[in-house]
């Protein structure tokens, strides 16, 4: 039992160019979210999928996409990378969708140069 | 705007006393506030939580307390141990999905 896995841990991006971080989870929870977390602003909500098949915007959702593949996994896209996207990206999933603890994946920390 | 502020970016306690950690928020449609607790270079972790029709709830050495007429929640550790160093984020989940940080506290619980 994994939890929630993401790859890759490290990436670096030029202005511009696109990427996917992939997410995980082996819980067979419905809920998943993604996350960044920025000095002084703690996590910010990016997207958020209440279960397979939907998507929602959060906080933050500007200059990314999202798939829910299948129940396992989410992704987030950045379409054209900014330097205002470097941050530590975290994936999350949940068994409820309400209340209940969120369990976070490792985090992945990308630089836009 | 920030709707979960956690004003104390960092506290030093020594072992075995107590440390609370402080959360306020603005949105009193926040129906369920949650602690994490976080080490570097790893995701963050559920420590405790509670919901808007309770005042407190303890969980060992963890005890949240949530006042809504002040906005304001608290995190009591007792007693504190030098593994319980760590930054703490506050949380507030308004319409079921929508889960709302603080900036985080970091505790540093001294030998």
């Amino acid at each position: 039992n994994a939890g929630v896995t993401q790859t890759p841990k490290f990436q670096v991006l030029k202005t511009g160019q696109s990427m996917t971080l992939q997410c995980a989870q082996d819980m067979n929870h419905n809920s998943m979210y993604w996350y960044r977390q920025d000095p002084g602003m703690g996590l910010r909500l990016i997207y958020y999928s209440a279960s397979e098949g939907t998507t929602d915007k959060g906080e933050v959702p500007n200059g990314y996409n999202v798939s829910r593949l299948n129940k396992r996994e989410f992704s987030l896209r950045l379409e054209s990378a900014a330097p205002s996207q470097t941050s530590v990206y975290f994936c999350a999933s949940i068994r409820e969708r309400r209340g209940n603890e969120q369990f976070f994946g490792p985090g992945t920390r990308l630089t836009v140069l | 705007d920030q709707q979960v502020k956690q004003n104390s970016p960092s506290l030093s306690v020594q072992e075995g006393r107590i440390s609370i950690l402080n959360c306020d928020y603005t949105n009193s449609m926040f129906d369920y506030f949650l602690w994490y607790k976080k080490y570097p270079a790893e995701g963050p972790t559920f420590l405790i939580s509670i919901s808007s029709i309770k005042d407190k709830n303890e969980d060992g050495r963890f005890t949240v307390f949530l006042n809504k007429s002040a906005k304001h929640l608290s995190l009591h550790i007792v007693p504190s141990q030098p593994g319980d160093s760590a930054v703490y984020f506050c949380a507030a989940i308004i319409n079921n999905n929508d889960m709302r940080f603080g900036a985080g506290t970091r505790l540093t619980v001294k030998p």
